[in-house]
């Protein structure tokens, strides 16, 4: 079967930095997506990577792992708006978006 | 700004009334889908349309129907919604499957 793995919840304090990772098993890879998703609405894009790497997007960066089947997604100077959802999505061979249940990230001052 | 619209963003219906969910996009995208969130739970996929084409997953109940009239709107009727229904309904859009969804502000659906 197909999984995402991710921690069910994390807690950082205003300033500093967060790393969430999540690890996969999927039918085969054609990107891993970050989503956020701020409690009672809808998800918005973070990061796409396809490649393994770092890819940095000003205070968010992603890094992907093919070979281990995994990723993180790193989160600098923490914001209290960052507190949110941080959900992990794989696409498989087939293009379907399989999704991890998120990490809930409580941010306190 | 081109978006992707859902209305409404509360809708409460009874035990068994049919309820229509709304999906518009102004993006031109090409695919639309509906997916079902239960709290602190994963999107769940429950079909997609590419342009006309209708994809239904092979899990998602016969209660769940949807239509799209054309490119700009698409719609989710549940004929028969029970308790175990409530959710988030989301609706999102990509130009093609290849490409990143972008999803709307999503429709909280309670069953009394």
């Amino acid at each position: 079967g197909q999984n995402i793995d991710q921690p069910t919840e994390m807690t950082a304090t205003e300033g500093a930095i967060v790393q969430i990772n999540c690890t996969y098993q999927t039918s085969g890879f054609n990107g891993l997506f970050w989503y956020q998703q701020h409690a009672g609405e809808a998800p918005t894009f973070l990061s796409y990577n396809v490649l393994d790497g770092l890819e940095e997007k000003g205070r968010f960066s992603s890094f992907l792992s093919r070979s281990k089947g995994y990723s993180y997604l790193l989160l600098k100077e923490l914001q209290m708006k960052d507190s949110a959802s941080y959900l992990c999505a794989v696409r498989d061979s087939n293009y379907q978006l399989i999704w991890g249940a998120g990490t809930k990230l409580i941010i306190k001052p | 700004d081109a978006m992707v619209i859902q209305n409404p963003r509360y809708q409460v219906t009874q035990f068994g009334k049919p309820v229509t969910l709304s999906c518009s996009q102004t993006l031109n995208h090409n695919v639309m889908y509906w997916y079902q969130q239960k709290s602190s739970q994963a999107p769940k996929l429950l079909f997609h349309y590419y342009d006309k084409d209708f994809n239904n997953e092979a899990d998602t109940p016969d209660n769940f129907q949807s239509r799209r009239p054309n490119t700009s709107f698409c719609f989710l009727d549940i004929r028969s919604p029970g308790l175990g229904d409530a959710a988030m309904y989301l609706c999102a859009t990509s130009r093609v499957v290849e490409e990143t969804q972008y999803f709307g502000p999503g429709t909280r659906l309670l069953v009394l």
